[in-house]
């Protein structure tokens, strides 16, 4: 089926240090798959932080940045320096254009020490 | 200016009760979502819909119904509520063309003792 596989959570990380949240994702049913990174911080709802949709692409966002690597299904979040700031959930999605479906990871709580 | 909004932010029911949360975006998007979100499992789709009168199954839709009365308005109904559906519980609307991303409310944490 179609679903996504990401890093369990709590990622702990100090201030400055570099990011890496994986993401793997089944696309059986998916012909063109859109792939999304969406961030929830607390209290609030989701917000996209990136997204990619075309397979070999690069997207980035207030530092973070992905590929779409269509060969390994993968989709990894990186950050070369975080901020406390950053400390959030983070979800990685797959989404389906033919019937406007987005599938969700179990999302990465991150937390970033001062 | 906040364009997906959820009502009410909280909510405590009991058992057996009847529990309506209310979501109202001014998107105007035609897809409208339903989402709950439990520790280990992340976001699962109750219901959505494509547009005002349309309500359509998603992937744990079984205590759930959904209502789309306008293009603008999307409520989840829950006839009798469990525990079990102690959650917290997201709405969305979404884009019918380009990347289909989808714009999410804050939330409503209900809980049903």
């Amino acid at each position: 089926g179609d679903s996504v596989t990401q890093t369990e959570g709590p990622v702990t990380v100090s201030e400055s240090e570099s990011l890496i949240i994986n993401c793997t994702y089944s696309a059986t049913s998916i012909a063109y798959p859109n792939l999304f990174w969406y961030v929830r911080y607390p209290g609030e709802g989701l917000q996209l932080l990136l997204k990619v949709i075309t397979a070999g692409q690069k997207g980035s966002s207030r530092g973070f940045e992905a590929t779409y690597n269509k060969e390994t299904t993968s989709f990894h979040l990186q950050k070369a320096s975080v901020q406390e700031s950053d400390s959030a959930v983070y979800y990685c999605a797959l989404g389906d254009s033919s019937n406007n479906r987005i599938f969700f990871g179990d999302g990465t709580q991150l937390v970033v020490k001062p | 200016e906040a364009a997906v909004t959820q009502s009410p932010r909280n909510k405590v029911a009991v058992t057996g009760g009847k529990v309506t949360l209310s979501c109202n975006q001014t998107n105007n998007h035609n897809n409208m979502y339903w989402y709950r979100q439990d520790t280990g499992h992340g976001l699962r789709l109750i219901h959505y819909s494509y547009g005002a009168g349309s309500t359509e199954k998603g992937d744990i839709p079984d205590g759930y119904k959904a209502s789309r009365p306008s293009q603008e308005n999307f409520s989840l109904i829950l006839e009798l509520a469990t525990p079990s559906q102690t959650s917290v519980y997201f709405c969305a609307s979404g884009e019918t063309w380009g990347t289909y991303e989808q714009y999410f409310g804050p939330g409503t944490r209900l809980t049903v003792l």
